[in-house]
Formats: C-alpha cells, sequence, structure tokens
C-alpha cells in the first residue's frame, strides 16, 4: 500500500525555524496537505495543495513541493507550535493516505 | 459556523459492531465529501473512507473493505459510520471530518472525536 514517510521528530529552538519533510512517490501528481495536532484535540489543516494556506492560519506556516517530497516550513517557531504534524495525500487510485507523523519540540 | 457533532464514547466486546454518527450543521450537507480517519492510542492518523452525502457514494481503505459501511440522512445532515467484528486493535478515536467536492482545502473541520473502547 501507498505510504508516506515523516521524520517522528524535529526539535527547534524559540525563532528557529523547522522544517518537516513527507516523502512518497505520488506527490508530484498529487496534492499534499499538512495538519496540525495538539494533545487531546482533533487535527487542522495548516496547509492545502502543496502550499496555499487556509484564513486564519500564521504566515509563519509555508509549504512547498520538489519531485517526490513536499515540506512543511515553520518560520519563526513559538512554543505553541510544539504539536504532531501529519501530511496527506493520495495515491494513483485516489486513495487518501496520511504520513507517519512528525512530533515538533520547541526545546 | 461550520460544525460537525459526533455522538458519544462507545465501550464494545470484541466481535461486535459500533454506530458512530456525526451530524453536520452551518453548511449546505450535499455539497462536501465526509471522510472517517481513526487514531489508535499514542499512534497516527489513519484514513478509513469517504463518503459523498450527495449521492451517497462510498470508498474505503483495502484494509476495512467488508468491515465498515458509511451511511447518511440527508434529512438530517448526518453521516454514520459501522464498523463490524470489532477487536481490540480497533480501539481507537474516530473522528468524521469535511472535504469539499468541488474545490478542497484539505479536510475541514474535523469533528470532536469518538472514542470506541473494544474490551472483553
Amino acid at each position: 500500500s501507498y505510504e508516506l514517510t515523516q521524520p517522528p521528530s524535529v526539535s527547534v529552538s524559540p525563532g528557529q525555524t523547522a522544517r518537516i519533510t513527507c516523502s512518497g512517490d505520488a506527490l508530484p501528481k498529487q496534492y499534499a496537505y499538512w495538519y496540525q495536532q495538539k494533545p487531546g484535540q482533533a487535527p487542522v489543516v495548516m496547509i492545502y495543495k502543496d502550499s496555499e494556506r487556509p484564513s486564519g492560519i500564521p504566515e509563519r506556516f509555508s509549504g512547498s513541493s520538489s519531485g517526490t517530497t513536499v515540506t512543511l516550513t515553520i518560520s519563526g517557531v513559538q512554543a505553541e507550535d510544539e504539536a504532531d504534524y501529519y501530511c496527506q495525500s493520495a495515491d494513483s487510485s485516489g486513495t487518501y493516505v496520511f504520513g507517519t507523523g512528525t512530533k515538533v519540540t520547541v526545546v | 459556523q461550520v460544525q460537525l457533532v459526533q455522538s458519544g464514547a462507545e465501550v464494545k466486546k470484541p466481535g461486535a459492531s459500533v454506530k458512530v454518527s456525526c451530524k453536520a450543521s452551518g453548511y449546505t450537507f450535499t455539497r462536501y465529501y465526509m471522510h472517517w480517519v481513526r487514531q489508535a492510542p499514542g499512534q497516527g492518523l489513519e484514513w478509513m473512507g469517504i463518503i459523498n452525502p450527495s449521492g451517497g457514494n462510498t470508498g474505503y481503505a483495502q484494509k476495512f473493505q467488508g468491515r465498515v459501511t458509511m451511511t447518511r440522512d440527508t434529512s438530517t445532515s448526518t453521516v454514520y459510520m459501522e464498523l463490524s467484528s470489532l477487536r481490540s486493535e480497533d480501539t481507537a478515536v474516530y473522528y468524521c471530518a469535511r472535504e469539499g467536492i468541488t474545490i478542497s482545502l484539505g479536510f475541514d473541520p474535523w469533528g470532536q472525536g469518538t472514542l470506541v473502547t473494544v474490551s472483553s
């Protein structure tokens, strides 16, 4: 089955930049989406269609795509950004899939 | 405002079935897909399937084929997810989440989640 691979964890100091990658063979042909999930809460979409930011999402969150890898970048990380992040996309048949998830720790 | 409100927590025995509801409000029910996603304790998100509330068409992840059924009631703007032959590995929080049919902005919003516990 199709998989999206993310690093298990990323550590970053406040004010620095965090980059989370997501790799999958179908990403050149399918859009990627990014979700933030804090403990005990439902996920929230942070980026849609690779690089679009929904209204209400801080500008420090951005997305990019290159080949089989998409990246979520958090510029000027704040303590409140500590959370789990998941990418999401679809395979060639249209089956949806989530990435393995990345825990961002602000140290 | 757009809201998805799910039914309450369930405790089931192995082999039983569970049916979780998700009531939508604040938008035109038939213009958005509804997905079901689950999250086992301490684990990641797992996509289960999709239903188009307009015609009732469904698509399920291969892992759940034959065990999951998604339905909708347009009169009450509610979708349902029924999972049968439950086993302990099905213990998880189950979420519904909306996605635009014409234009996708991702899964937004999500329901509050329903904890299903499978235990003898």
